[in-house]
């Protein structure tokens, strides 16, 4: 149980365009799901919390209007990278809270694979 | 306020010898604490967390981690080392009552088990 999945693993894009990954909650629901930044061999920087049905809150720093993010179910969020330049390119995971744990086990949060974002 | 600092960015053990990834953390609330575990272009696993009770808590694949408040250390170990065991290792923490029970990072150690 607690699978959370990212679409694409992968992708190239030119300098400019958009850029939209995925993140599923694939057997549980999740009201919150976090999005984080990864260079290479660094670690895990918190971009945002999504909050199911309400907007993002941003870390400083963060360009919300840059790095669209949407939740509009309970078992996805998406993570939207406008005019892509080749800075952008990282390694993008998204994790997701169980919602029936909130109370419960609050800290316990399930990772995605990752999606590596190369821009050109 | 936390934090949490990883003493080493890369340590290199011998198969078969002690391992040991350093933490220690900082926080103004009872830490949650983790260790995460990451093979290349692939996401996080969790090996092990201390939320309440016995500070010595045992993990998948062997691993175990210990609990020091007075040390506010949580330094991650494994008995003998295996080649697959070479990975990049986080140390997180989160708070009691923080707000969003947010997640925060270490730098990570790349473990690194010579044959």
């Amino acid at each position: 149980g607690a699978v959370v999945s990212q679409h694409p693993s992968r992708v190239i894009c030119k300098s400019g365009t958009s850029v939209k990954i995925e993140c599923r909650s694939l057997d549980f629901q999740a009201t919150t799901m976090f999005w984080y930044r990864q260079f290479p061999k660094q670690s895990l920087m918190l971009m945002a919390t999504s909050n199911e049905g309400s907007k993002a809150t941003y870390e400083q720093g963060v360009e919300k209007d840059k790095f669209l993010i949407n939740h509009a179910s309970l078992t996805l969020s998406t993570l939207t990278v406008t005019s892509a330049h080749p800075e952008d390119s990282s390694f993008y995971i998204c994790s997701a809270r169980d919602h029936r744990l909130a109370g419960k086990r609050p800290y316990e949060q399930y990772f995605g694979p990752g999606t590596r974002l190369t821009v050109t | 306020a936390q934090s949490v600092t990883q003493l080493g960015s890369h340590v290199s053990v011998s198969e078969g010898a002690l391992v040991l990834l350093r933490c220690n953390y900082s926080s103004s609330v009872p830490p949650y604490l983790f260790w995460y575990v990451q093979y290349p272009n692939q996401g996080l696993q969790l090996l092990l967390k201390y939320t309440t009770g016995a500070t010595l808590v045992k993990g998948i694949n062997g691993f175990e981690a210990e609990f020091k408040k007075s040390e506010t250390s949580f330094h991650l170990t494994k008995p003998s080392a295996h080649m697959s065991d070479a990975a990049e290792y986080f140390c997180a923490v989160s708070g009691h009552n923080n707000a969003g029970n947010m997640l925060t990072f270490g730098g990570g150690t790349r473990l690194m088990v010579k044959p």
